[in-house]
């Protein structure tokens, strides 16, 4: 059984640009939710996939949008990149049948300049 | 009323002893109570979880104290290790449209002095 895997690791980009990060869930998770962890807070909520439609979004703005994919793997795109949009974006998997139940993946940092 | 409150910010143990971080809540909607470990660079790894059905759940040295009526939860770490030196967080399950969100606390940082 593969955990949770996120990619890439680091991301250096610059105001203005956008960014895709990319999550492949737990196997046999078919939810995938994703949040942002400024530095030295807790993670947020940004939105949760399920059967790849978006069923959940925090307090984050249009553009921030994701996808899922048929095999559960999601994608995290950020348009219009901002110096806040630094952070450390985690995904998380879990299965329908348990979705408070998440499990994260190692998280990809973004740093924008 | 969609915040976790989490104390203290951080905390130094000497070794072997007990470790207590503690959590208040006020949405009644929440209906599932992790604990999450992280080490630097890393992303949070599940530790132990409660139902609000529940008021204790232990495994191994880790145990969750779940109070309902004063909507807040602990966690107490016995015979704290230098390993167990990272940030826990609590979370709360809160149900947003469809979905399942969690919402964390600000986090604890625990030092575990050998």
């Amino acid at each position: 059984e593969t955990g949770v895997t996120q990619s890439p690791t680091h991301l250096i980009k610059t105001r203005g640009q956008q960014v895709t990060l990319r999550c492949s869930s737990q196997s046999g998770h078919n939810t995938v939710s994703w949040y942002q962890q400024a530095l030295g807070q807790g993670p947020q909520f940004i939105f949760q996939y399920y059967r790849e439609e978006e069923n959940g979004r925090g307090n984050f703005p249009p553009r921030f949008s994701g996808l899922q994919f048929p095999n559960y793997s999601s994608e995290l795109n950020v348009n219009a990149l901002e110096l806040d949009d630094s952070a450390l974006y985690l995904c998380a998997s879990s299965s329908n049948l348990a979705v408070g139940t998440q499990y994260f993946g190692p998280g990809t940092r973004l740093t924008v300049l | 009323q969609q915040q976790v409150k989490q104390s203290p910010q951080s905390l130094i143990v000497q070794k072997g002893g007990i470790s207590i971080i503690n959590c208040a809540y006020e949405n009644t909607a929440f209906d599932y109570f992790p604990w999450y470990q992280q080490f630097p660079g890393k992303g949070p790894a599940l530790l132990i979880a409660i139902r609000p059905d529940v008021s204790e759940k232990k495994e191994g040295r880790f145990t969750i104290s779940f109070n309902k009526s004063a909507k807040q939860f602990s966690l107490h770490i016995m015979d704290s290790q230098p390993g167990d030196s990272a940030t826990y967080f609590c979370a709360a399950s809160s149900p947003i449209q469809g979905a399942q969100k969690l919402v964390f606390g600000q986090g604890t940082r625990l030092t575990i002095n050998p």
